[in-house]
């Protein structure tokens, strides 16, 4: 079974509109942490926002809010006020266990495509 | 902002071929990864590295593989004999190892290995 589930291949918005995109994961640990990351064209990885699986609050970073419902297993990623420079893939990756050193275990990620 | 960084951003090579991928973490950071990301696909754990020791090691991360930290501040990743099939973008990243499920790992721009 998949670990973390993308499903959306490609989403399209509008500049300044909001964007919602979807994450679902599947663990038996009780402790784990969530995070996103955003590949431009250009190829790197830049860490966007993270969840942690206690916490309470849902995670905000600027622009970038976490919408994280534990009892669903799911923690979407909102993009408020898109901007052109949004346009990127989007992966969602979870880390199991409270262990420093573990991999990352990624979806398959989410084309955003923002136009103005 | 303290970044990772990696060299070369792109190597090509003739199958059976060694490469050795060159990465320098952040700084005060104690764990070091590897990932690849075969084209248009997933991002992909290979190994993680702390204390001169693999911390943790994927199917992937078979005999052709091995990682070293040949002095203060490099990480390299070598493929012994290369197959046609390692032919993908290889991200090094690092992580300041806090307790905790919040560890946030760090990636450089990638390498991009081409084997011919």
């Amino acid at each position: 079974a998949q670990k973390i589930t993308q499903t959306q291949p490609g989403m399209f918005v509008q500049e300044k509109e909001a964007v919602t995109l979807d994450c679902t994961y599947d663990t038996s640990d009780q402790s784990y942490g969530l995070f996103w990351y955003k590949q431009p064209s250009s190829g790197e990885m830049i860490f966007l926002i993270y969840q942690g699986s206690y916490d309470e609050q849902n995670a905000t970073e600027g622009r970038y809010s976490l919408n994280f419902q534990k009892a669903r297993k799911s923690a979407n990623l909102v993009i408020s006020a898109s901007q052109l420079g949004d346009s990127a893939m989007y992966f969602c990756a979870m880390r199991e266990g409270n262990q420093a050193g573990t991999a990352l275990i990624f979806g398959k990620g989410t084309t955003l495509s923002v136009s103005s | 902002e303290p970044e990772v960084t990696q060299t070369p951003s792109h190597q090509v090579t003739q199958m059976g071929q060694e490469v050795i991928l060159r990465c320098v973490p952040i700084s005060n950071h104690l764990y070091f990864y590897w990932y690849r990301q075969i084209l248009g696909q997933k991002v992909e754990f290979l190994v993680s590295f702390y204390n001169n020791e693999i911390s943790e090691k994927s199917e992937i991360f078979d005999d052709q593989f091995s990682v070293e930290r040949p002095d203060g501040s490099n990480f390299t990743l070598k493929i012994r004999s290369t197959k046609l099939e390692d032919s993908a973008m290889y991200f090094c990243a690092s992580s300041a190892g806090l307790a905790g499920v919040g560890d946030t790992q760090y990636f450089g721009p990638g390498t991009r290995l081409t084997v011919l």
